[in-house]
């Protein structure tokens, strides 16, 4: 098993432009989540999907949209980067487990926004 | 708000103990513990979770006071790989994860 898997690893951007970040699992989870780290903070909730076809807001949605069109994929999108959004995105499923809380992560996709 | 506090740093010997404390005074009946790290750069890995039994896996043991205000994550024999931050987390009324500042732990040779 993959386990999580992102792409890409790195990306420039220009202010304005605007990108998808690829997110799979192979590991048939409901749960999966977007996470933003800046440097020296720890992890910010963006957008989360308690499965296929279902989307909802975390803590810092705001310039970022997602979906979750198959149930092994997620996707999140910028339609017009800023330099506020230099970051490492780091993506995450879990299974549908009552009382559980553990998530597997991918590698981070580092976002360089000039 | 976060719900838990850990100290900022800590070292530890290579080959000792590593003892993490967390506090969560705020912390429900129903309410996991969790335990996180992160090695420089890589994403977040799961290590343990609780309830209120102490519990024990290949990578740590997690102790929880009877109260269960507090906990401590017990590394028994610490590598350098072990390096990393580590987050204790009480998961929300979502079951979001909420990662504060952490541990930074350094395992020094």
């Amino acid at each position: 098993n993959a386990g999580v898997t992102q792409t890409p690893k790195f990306r420039v951007l220009k202010t304005g432009q605007s990108m998808t970040l690829l997110c799979a699992q192979d590991m048939n989870h409901e749960y999966m989540y977007w996470y933003r780290q800046d440097p020296g903070m720890g992890l910010r909730l963006i957008h989360y999907s308690v499965g296929e076809g279902t989307t909802a807001k975390g803590e810092v949605p705001d310039g970022y949209n997602v979906s979750r069109l198959k149930k092994q994929n997620f996707l999140l999108g910028l339609e017009s980067a800023a330099p506020s959004q230099t970051s490492v995105y780091f993506c995450a499923s879990s299974p549908l487990l009552a009382g559980a809380q553990e998530q597997f992560f991918g590698p981070g996709t580092r976002l360089t926004v000039l | 708000d976060a719900k838990t506090t850990q100290p900022t740093s800590m070292d530890c010997a290579e080959g000792r103990a590593a003892n993490l404390p967390c506090n969560h005074s705020t912390i429900s009946g129903n309410e996991y513990v969790y335990w996180y790290r992160q090695i420089h750069s890589q994403g977040p890995q799961y290590i343990i979770h609780g309830l209120k039994n102490n519990e024990t896996n290949e990578m740590a043991s997690l102790i929880i006071t009877e109260d269960r205000k507090s906990s401590t994550l017990i590394l028994p024999h610490a590598t350098l790989r072990d390096t990393a931050v580590y987050y204790c987390i009480v998961p929300d009324a979502g079951n979001m994860l909420t990662f504060g500042g952490g541990t930074r732990l350094m395992v020094k040779p």
